[in-house]
């Protein structure tokens, strides 16, 4: 299955400030996800990061605060704009294989980014 | 995608079989039931998915009834290294323009 890199593994930023993650995927994937995970809760899904296109976000999420890049079938980016405190949470990114892949495999995560806003 | 049901923790000794239950009334013909793993400070891994009756892997099995409202992951003799939350998923298995939703999840603890 597909391996995923994401970084940084964790920062503390100053609210205001940008952070953008990185995710890179050590094969071609055709889905990558971003996700939010507050400490203890289960994962919300931001967006679907679409290659070429814009991508499509869920309700209660906006592309001004979470800008997402897909340049090619590998990499990924999710930025989160202007911070404030209640942005500090855990971010994931996950990719998806096709075809029979999907029946051994599933999605893969990254190992997140712990975010904390000060 | 069908909204799921599962218990929000369960406890268990080491050696059991944990049985962990998922609901999903509104489950789709099309549709697959997908279980997730999640440790602490990590994202979710895959563990089993399946269709109907029965799968079975090297780390569970997973019974799903003929009627697929429900399904039930079976972890054999758990140990503390199966501390973990579950996720159950349901959705279609092509992924290609399907999101993964997740409930709750289940909190196994596992004692000595």
């Amino acid at each position: 299955s597909a391996v995923i890199s994401q970084k940084p593994s964790r920062d503390i930023c100053q609210r205001g400030t940008s952070l953008t993650i990185q995710c890179q995927v050590d094969s071609q994937v055709t889905m990558m996800f971003w996700y939010r995970q507050q400490p203890g809760q289960s994962l919300t899904l931001i967006a679907t990061a679409n290659q070429g296109s814009e991508a499509t976000y869920e309700s209660g999420f906006v592309i001004d605060k979470f800008p997402i890049s897909r340049p090619n079938l590998t990499f990924s980016t999710l930025t989160v704009s202007n911070m404030s405190p209640e942005d500090s949470s855990i971010y994931l990114c996950s990719a998806a294989e096709t075809g029979d892949n999907l029946s051994n495999y599933g999605y893969t995560f990254g190992s997140g980014t712990r975010l904390t806003v000060v | 995608l069908a909204k799921t049901t599962q218990p929000i923790s369960m406890d268990s000794y080491e050696g059991q079989e944990v049985n962990i239950t998922c609901s999903h009334n509104n489950i789709a013909t099309n549709d697959y039931i997908t279980w997730y793993q999640q440790f602490p400070s990590q994202g979710p891994r895959f563990i089993i998915q399946g269709y109907k009756t029965k799968v079975t892997n090297e780390v569970a099995s997973l019974f799903i009834p003929a009627d697929r409202k429900s399904s039930t992951l079976s972890l054999p003799r758990v140990s503390l290294s199966d501390t973990a939350v579950y996720y159950c998923l349901v959705g279609a298995r092509s992924y290609n323009t399907d999101k993964l939703i997740f409930g709750t999840g289940t909190r196994l603890q596992v004692f000595p």
